[in-house]
């Protein structure tokens, strides 16, 4: 069965406190794996697509990889303003390229 | 600035009646998904399109639920008849195509009593 996990489900950081969330996915066949921020009272906002094992990309404080089992958000020194919910996405090579997110990490980031 | 767009924002609507909601895409993009978010399950994927053609919609109930794109600036997701149980927020999102990032927009808080 398809799945994807995110954990933790809440972390707390001191401002500059770097840390990891992670999303680790079990599927027959990967077509993409996405990252999301969400704002409380908004639709998620598309963070970064990673496409293969191996695969890097970065934007300001963030920055996502990709291995055949799992990805990793890495934020570097966050600020309050980071704080928000950060969902995980696949969707999977298959008849209807379905989409699964998982139910995301709750950040908040302590000034 | 293009944005996804749906409305309403908020509905409120007794047991049994129907409900729809809308959603404007994002011009040009040719895949628009229908998501339903509570607490308790996440994003659940309900139906997606490709060029106004359903691909997906293995995740709504087909008893009660009905996705469409009359055209290509509009989708509409539809409820009859709803139940409590339906509650939840509604998001509809479009991208350039399948495989890449998705543009939500603000989503539709429905609540039914």
């Amino acid at each position: 069965e398809d799945q994807v996990t995110q954990s933790p489900e809440a972390l707390r950081l001191q401002e500059g406190e770097s840390s990891s969330l992670n999303c680790s996915y079990t599927v027959s066949g990967l077509r993409g794996l996405f990252w999301y921020r969400q704002d409380p009272g908004k639709g998620p906002e598309f963070l970064f697509t990673l496409y293969s094992a191996g695969e890097e990309k970065e934007k300001e404080r963030l920055k996502a990889t990709l291995t055949k089992k799992e990805s990793f958000l890495h934020i570097t020194a966050p600020k309050p303003e980071d704080s928000a919910t950060y969902l995980c996405a696949v969707q999977v090579r298959n008849t209807g390229n379905q989409f699964y997110f998982g139910t995301g990490t709750s950040l908040t980031v302590i000034p | 600035d293009a944005r996804v767009t749906q409305t309403p924002r908020h509905k409120v609507t007794e047991m049994g009646q129907e409900v729809t909601m809308r959603c404007q895409p994002i011009l040009g993009h040719n895949t628009v998904f229908w998501y339903r978010q509570t607490m308790m399950q996440g994003l659940e994927l309900l139906a997606y399109f490709r060029n106004r053609a359903p691909l997906d919609d293995s995740g709504m109930p087909k008893d009660r639920f009905s996705a469409e794109m009359p055209d290509a600036t509009l989708a509409t997701l539809k409820i009859q008849p709803s139940e409590p149980r339906d509650s939840a927020v509604y998001f509809c999102a479009s991208g350039p195509n399948t495989g890449y990032e998705q543009y939500f927009g603000p989503g539709t808080r429905l609540t039914v009593t």
